[in-house]
């Protein structure tokens, strides 16, 4: 169990800027989520995955946010156009539900990724 | 909609002191309750938890437990230590639900020697 990795850690751009984050999940976790969190606050839901089709999306996720998970494997998060307003930390978490995994599985975090609009 | 309160910080102590963090919640049925912390410049790590009325979740010498009948998930630890200082984040997932969590704005604990 190595964790779940997010790159980069930290992302500096330019307003009008696109820019993209990976998560790599726990191995073998069929879960992916991402959380944005903003200074003071907790981490609000973005979107979440199962395996590599997308179940839900928040309201949060605007149209210029796009998230893919191929293969069910690694997720990307990307931002088109950034504004200022998306300054904040991206979390990753992962978990692994199912028939013999048990109910209620907690949700593993990565570090993030944080991002600062100039 | 689902909600979680959490008392507003800081919450500054000495060490050894007690600890008590207040977490609320506003959902219907029965959530399961969660206590996440994060260390500075970290991600969230799962502290405690509970799935249903009554549980008692425990680690670390912290512990909540679910009560249902004031909607609480009241953190404490009896003697707290330098290195517990971090942001402390109440969350809750919703019945029937297996996957968003719904997190309270977090406390900031620091603990001086």
């Amino acid at each position: 169990d190595t964790g779940v990795s997010q790159d980069p850690r930290h992302k500096i751009t330019k307003r009008g800027q696109n820019v993209t984050f990976r998560c790599d999940p726990i191995s073998e976790h069929n879960r992916l989520y991402w959380y944005r969190q903003t200074l003071g606050q907790g981490p609000e839901f973005l979107t979440y995955f199962q395996n590599e089709a997308q179940l839900e999306k928040s309201r949060l996720l605007s149209d210029r946010f796009s998230a893919e998970r191929p293969k069910g494997s690694f997720s990307t998060l990307e931002i088109q156009r950034t504004e200022q307003g998306d300054s904040a930390m991206y979390l990753c978490a992962s978990s692994l539900e199912g028939i013999g995994s048990g109910a209620n599985q907690p949700q593993h975090f990565g570090d993030g990724t944080r991002l600062s609009i100039l | 909609g689902n909600s979680v309160t959490q008392m507003e910080g800081p919450v500054t102590l000495s060490e050894e002191a007690f600890l008590t963090i207040n977490c609320t919640y506003t959902a219907t049925g029965y959530p399961s309750l969660f206590w996440y912390v994060q260390y500075p410049g970290e991600g969230l790590q799962l502290l405690l938890k509970a799935t249903k009325a009554d549980d008692k979740g425990s680690n670390k010498g912290f512990e909540a437990t679910y009560r249902k009948e004031t909607t609480s998930f009241h953190l404490e630890k009896g003697s707290v230590q330098v290195s517990d200082s971090a942001v402390y984040f109440c969350a809750l997932r919703k019945p029937g639900s297996n996957y968003k969590l719904t997190f309270g704005k977090g406390t900031l604990l620091t603990v001086n020697p």
